[in-house]
Parts: C-alpha cells; structure tokens; sequence
C-alpha cells in the first residue's frame, strides 16, 4: 500500500521569506510525486511531478520540490513568499504497481502574511 | 474554456433523494476520475475510468453508481442519499491511466450537502 505523510496542519510564513512544505511517502517500486494546490472554493490546480531524472523539479508560481530517496521526501519549496500563496497545498504518490491511483497526504495549510 | 467542468457547482438535497453530478473534459483525454474530499480536506479517489471501462472501485457503496457514456464525459448518480456523503466531489481527468508522465487535472468540485 502507498501513503503520504504531511506532517504539518499548518505552515505560517512572512512574505518575502522563503518557505518549505513538507512531505514524506512510503511506495513500493519507483514513486511518481505531485503537489497540488487548492485555494478557497476551488479545484484542485496542478504545481509540479517528480517522475524519474533530475531530483530537483521547478513548477508553476516559482514553486520547486525536491526528491530525495534516502530520506523518502518530496518537500515544497518557494525562494520568496508571497501572500497570494496562502491555499492549501497537497501531496500525492502513484506509482505503476498501484495502476493510475493517487494517494493523496491531509494536506498543509500555507499562510504568508504580510 | 474550463477543461474539467462538472455541474452544479452546490447542492442541497435532503436524506433518501437520488442526485446526479455530471462531468465533462475537453482535453481529449482516455482517462477520467471521481475523487471525494471530506470535511477535513481527506482526498480519496472513488473510480477511474478508462475508455468508458471502469478501471478503479474504492470500495464504494453500491449508492454510488458511475456512468461513463463516452470517454469526455463521468458522470456520478448517488441513490437515497445520507448523511455522510455530503462532501465535495472532484472530478479529473489525464491523458492515459498510466501515471508515468502523466498528471491528473482537476474540475472545480461539486459541494454536496444532505440535509
């Protein structure tokens, strides 16, 4: 069975600082990641995917992750908050032995305040 | 143009009513899906559907009934409704079942509320 793990309910942040989201995911085989953000009232918008290469992966809005395998990880980094990121942001794992099935984590409610 | 539309956006209905939501993509994708988030933000997909062929049944109740009359449209019917289905209801869609290479897109949601 794949899971993920959000640790956090909630991350406060000021805008201007850098910010992290984090995330941790147990699979068998190769994992393939995903972050979604979903603001008040709204679907949930696709941000970046880890599938296989480079480790580091930049999506929309400035918004990069990072996977690594040893620590089992795909944290949500921005350089710089802002305000109009303040949503709730969503990790999930798939893999090719789970057919198309994304688990999706609790998700972490990101608040940058001015 | 919306990619994922699914409709009505809110619903109210009363305990026993059967009600529908409908979904339709335009991306030309193979691949669509009915996820449910709870009161407490909990994502879990409910079916996929490929091709018109079902694919994945979570464990659904028998209530729930998805009905895939071509392959841009989902559609989900749920029967004498409780209590505990109000929730939000995501439609998606991706281009194949396969996740590699693959990312799901989302409608904007369904919130159901029985009363």
């Amino acid at each position: 069975a794949q899971s993920v793990a959000q640790p956090e309910d909630q991350v406060n942040v000021a805008e201007g600082n850098p910010l992290t989201v984090k995330c941790t995911y147990s699979v068998s085989g190769n994992p393939y990641l995903f972050w979604y953000v979903q603001y008040p009232n709204r679907g949930l918008q696709f941000l970046l995917k880890y599938i296989t290469g480079d480790n580091l992966v930049k999506g929309s809005y400035g918004f990069e992750a990072e996977f690594n395998k040893s620590q089992t990880s795909f944290h949500l980094k921005k350089p710089s908050a802002l305000v109009s990121d303040s949503a709730l942001y969503f990790c999930a794992v798939g893999n090719n032995n789970a057919g198309n099935m994304l688990t999706f984590g609790g998700g972490t409610r990101l608040m940058v305040k001015p | 143009d919306t990619a994922v539309s699914q409709t009505p956006k809110y619903l109210v209905t009363q305990m026993g009513n059967d009600k529908s939501i409908k979904c339709e993509q335009n991306l030309g994708h193979d691949t669509m899906y009915w996820y449910k988030q709870d009161s407490k933000k909990f994502l879990k997909i409910m079916f996929s559907y490929n091709n018109k062929e079902l694919i994945i049944n979570e464990t659904v109740p028998n209530r729930f009934s998805p009905k895939s009359p071509d392959k841009a449209h989902l559609n989900l019917h749920i029967n004498s409704l409780e209590l505990g289905d109000s929730a939000v209801y995501f439609c998606a869609s991706s281009q194949r079942a396969s996740l590699s290479g693959n990312t799901i897109y989302f409608g904007e949601g369904s919130w159901l509320t029985v009363v």
